[in-house]
């Protein structure tokens, strides 16, 4: 079993659409967890950053960790085809500056 | 703020030749900075974790005599892929960790690796 579990996708939604991608893992140490945007043939820019469980919101992106479920979400409202990505969750114990990374989701935006 | 710059964006080589990738944050210090690798449709591999001014620490598999790097400032480090073999091609990304503890790491625009 891998540490962190993520549906490779394709994912296709239609403009508008709220999109929700998913990750769980099975290290309970993990504290810290980040998603990341990766457009094809670039480096992945980091959206969001959470510590522990909660949500955070910036913008149309939204971001849910469940610590004692092992699950993390990103849920983009009103999505756009400039959204069209894939995006990676990745996280990472205290102390440890490794990120375990899942195997990304590949999404499209249709318009 | 948190820019990390990669030179170059694409590279061809022959085989056998040696090409160099630098990483580099621009608007911050960085004390660690990491080296990925990354195939067509899969997540990033590390390759190593590189400190200023210390050897790196390789990962498991991963040979430092080919992959040779070094972290000689707090806002540069090097790749060098020596001998290059078609198999050596591939995505390879940097990313800098600020001297914030707590911090995550923001990574470079990648550089793609031919080798003919």
């Amino acid at each position: 079993q891998k540490e962190v579990e993520q549906d490779p996708g394709p994912l296709s939604v239609p403009e508008g659409a709220i999109v929700s991608l998913n990750c769980t893992y099975s290290n309970s140490a993990f504290q810290y967890f980040m998603w990341y945007r990766q457009y094809s043939r670039k480096g992945p820019e980091l959206l969001m950053y959470t510590y522990s469980s909660g949500n955070k919101e910036d913008g149309r992106f939204t971001a849910q960790v469940d610590k004692s479920s092992k699950y993390i979400s990103l849920f983009i409202r009103d999505s756009q085809p400039s959204d069209s990505a894939t995006y990676l969750c990745a996280m990472s114990n205290f102390g440890n500056e490794k990120l375990t990374f899942g195997t990304g989701t590949r999404l499209t935006i249709i318009p | 703020g948190a820019v990390v710059s990669q030179h170059p964006s694409w590279v061809i080589c022959k085989s056998g030749t040696s090409v160099k990738i630098e990483c580099r944050s621009l608007d911050f210090q960085a004390t660690t900075m990491f080296w990925y690798r990354q195939f067509p449709k899969q997540s990033l591999m590390l390759m190593a974790t590189s400190n200023e001014g210390s050897k790196a620490t390789y990962e498991q598999g991963v040979e430092k005599d080919k992959f040779l790097i070094n972290h000689a400032s707090l806002t540069l480090s090097t790749l060098t892929v020596t001998s290059a073999h078609p198999e050596d091609s591939s995505f390879y990304i940097c990313s800098a960790r600020r001297l914030a503890s707590t911090d995550t790491q923001y990574f470079g625009p990648g550089t793609r690796l031919t080798v003919l």
